[in-house]
C-alpha cells in the first residue's frame, strides 16, 4: 500500500517569501500522480498543483512549483512571493495508475501542513 | 456552476444515535466520493460510486457505515450506531468520468461529525 508523509504539521512565512512544504511518499508503482491541495479556513479543498511519474520537468502554476525527486520519492511543494491568501492547510496527495489506471480519484493523503504568512 | 455541497456543516449526535450525511455533487458528475479526516491523521478515501454503482468501498471502516446514491445524484452517508472514533470530518468530492485527467476532482466543505 501506498503511504504520503508530510514531516512538518505547522510552517510559517513572511508575506512575500518563500516557502517549502514537504512531502515525501512510499510506492512500488511506476506510473502515479502526485497532488497538492490546498484548503483555506472553513473553504473547500482546492487542487494547486499536479506532477506525472512520467514526466520528469517539475510541474509550474503560477507563484507554486513543485520539486519532484521520483529516485527519492519525494515531492515538495514551493510557494513563492508568498500571500496572505495561501494561508491554508495543505494536503499531498498519491494517485495509482496511469492513464491505464482508470477514472477514478481515489487518493491518498499526507496529514497535513498548516501554513500561515504573516503580514 | 455550482459546487459540490454537504449538509449538514456540522452535526453532534451522542454516542448509538444515527446520523445521516448527504452530498450533492456537481451536476453531470458521474464520480462521486467520500473521505474522512479523523482529526490529526490523514484524509482517508471511503468509496467511490460511479453513478448509482459502489466502484470501490474498499475505505468503509465497518458495517456501520452505509452509503448510497439512488439515481446517480446524490449521495447519503449514514452512520448508525455512531461510535465515538467515528468523529471527524467528512469530505464528499465528485468528478467527470471522462477526460478525468483533464477534470479535476472537487471537493465540498465537508461535514464536521462530532460524537459524544
Amino acid at each position: 500500500a501506498q503511504t504520503v508523509t508530510q514531516s512538518q504539521p505547522e510552517m510559517s512565512v513572511q508575506e512575500a517569501e518563500t516557502v517549502t512544504l514537504s512531502c515525501t511518499y512510499d510506492t512500488s508503482e511506476s506510473d502515479y500522480y502526485l497532488f497538492w491541495y490546498k484548503q483555506p479556513p472553513s473553504r473547500q479543498m482546492i487542487l494547486v498543483i499536479r506532477q506525472e511519474a512520467y514526466k520528469q520537468q517539475n510541474a509550474t502554476e503560477n507563484r507554486f512549483s513543485v520539486n519532484f525527486q521520483k529516485a527519492a520519492k519525494s515531492f515538495s511543494l514551493k510557494i513563492s512571493d508568498s500571500q496572505l491568501g495561501d494561508a491554508a492547510m495543505y494536503f499531498c496527495a498519491y494517485r495509482s495508475g496511469g492513464f491505464g489506471g482508470g477514472s477514478n480519484y481515489k487518493l491518498t493523503f499526507g496529514k497535513g501542513t498548516l501554513l500561515t504568512v504573516n503580514p | 456552476e455550482a459546487g459540490v455541497t454537504q449538509f449538514p456543516s456540522h452535526s453532534v449526535i451522542e454516542k448509538g444515535q444515527t446520523v445521516t450525511l448527504r452530498c450533492d455533487p456537481i451536476s453531470g458528475h458521474d464520480n462521486l466520493y467520500w473521505y474522512r479526516r479523523v482529526m490529526g491523521k490523514e484524509i482517508k478515501f471511503l468509496l467511490h460510486f460511479v453513478k448509482e454503482s459502489k466502484q470501490d468501498e474498499s475505505g468503509m471502516p465497518n458495517n456501520r457505515f452505509l452509503a448510497e446514491r439512488t439515481g446517480g445524484t446524490y449521495s447519503t452517508l449514514k452512520v448508525q450506531p455512531a461510535e465515538l472514533e467515528d468523529s471527524g470530518v467528512y469530505f464528499c468530492a465528485s468528478s467527470q468520468e471522462r477526460d478525468w485527467y483533464n477534470s479535476p476532482l472537487h471537493f465540498g466543505n465537508g461535514t464536521r461529525l462530532t460524537v459524544t
